[in-house]
C-alpha cells in the first residue's frame, strides 16, 4: 500500500510570498503530525490533528504559519510572508490512531521549502 | 531546552562489530522511547521502541535499553552492517492524544565500514 506521500518535494520561493505544503496520509489512519526538520537539528514538532480538528498547534512558531485538515485526510500547511528562517524540510507523518503504543508515525519524504 | 538529546553526532564502526547508539531526556513524564532511522532524502523510518515500564526491547538485531533512573536509553546494532550506515534519531513521546506528539533529540550519523 502508498506510504505518506508528500508535494511538492522541492520548494523555492522569494522572501515575503505565501507557499502551501500538501500532505497525503497513509489511508485510514487518524491522527497526521506536521514536523520542521532544520539543519543538523531534529524533527520539531508543529501540529496534530486527529480527524479534522488540530488537537494541538503548539508547535507552530507564529501567526504565519496555519494548517487544514478539512476533510480528515489530506492536510496543507501554510505559511505566509515567508521568511528565510524558514527555509527547512518539512515532513508529515500519520499514524492510526494518535496513541504511541502500537500505533508508530510513519513519515513522508518530506518538502524541502528553501526561502532566498 | 532540549528534552532529548544526543550528544555524539557521530560513530564509526566496523562490520560485523556492535553499534551502540546512546540518548539523554531531560522529562521524566515520557511514556514512550522510539529509534527512527533516515537516510538522505527520505523521511525517517520507524525502527524499534520501548515502553518506559519495560528496560529491554529486541528485535532482530536491535536491541534498546532503557534507564529510567538515569534517564538514558541505548540501541544497540549487533552485528552492524554498512547498510546499517544512516542517521538515527532517538525520539520520546506521551502515550495518546496530544501527547503522543514525538520530541526528537539531533541525531547521530552511523557509518559501518565494510
Amino acid at each position: 500500500g502508498a506510504g505518506v506521500s508528500q508535494t511538492p518535494s522541492n520548494k523555492v520561493t522569494e522572501k515575503g510570498k505565501y507557499v502551501e505544503l500538501r500532505c497525503d496520509p497513509i489511508s485510514g489512519h487518524t491522527a497526521l503530525y506536521w514536523y520542521r526538520q532544520s539543519l543538523g537539528q531534529g524533527p520539531e514538532f508543529l501540529i496534530y490533528f486527529q480527524g479534522t480538528g488540530a488537537a494541538d498547534d503548539s508547535g507552530l512558531p507564529n501567526d504565519r504559519f496555519f494548517a487544514v485538515r478539512p476533510e480528515g485526510s489530506v492536510s496543507t500547511l501554510k505559511i505566509q510572508r515567508t521568511e528565510r528562517g524558514d527555509s527547512a524540510v518539512y515532513l508529515c507523518a500519520s499514524s492510526f490512531s494518535g496513541t504511541s503504543g502500537g500505533s508508530e508515525q510513519f513519515f513522508g519524504p518530506g518538502t524541502r521549502l528553501t526561502v532566498l | 531546552d532540549q528534552q532529548v538529546k544526543q550528544n555524539s553526532p557521530s560513530l564509526s564502526v566496523q562490520e560485523g562489530r556492535i553499534s551502540i547508539l546512546n540518548c539523554d531526556y531531560t522529562n521524566s513524564m515520557f511514556d514512550y522511547f522510539l529509534w527512527y532511522k533516515k537516510y538522505p532524502a527520505e523521511g525517517p523510518t520507524f525502527l524499534i521502541s520501548i515502553s518506559s515500564i519495560k528496560d529491554k526491547n529486541e528485535d532482530g538485531r536491535f536491541t534498546v535499553f532503557l534507564n529510567k533512573s538515569a534517564k538514558h536509553l541505548s540501541l544497540h546494532i549487533v552485528p552492524s552492517q554498512p547498510g546499517d550506515s544512516a542517521v538515527y534519531f532517538c525520539a520520546a513521546s506521551g502515550l495518546t492524544g496530544a501527547n503522543s506528539k514525538l520530541t526528537f533529540g539531533k541525531g547521530i550519523t552511523l557509518s559501518v565500514r565494510p
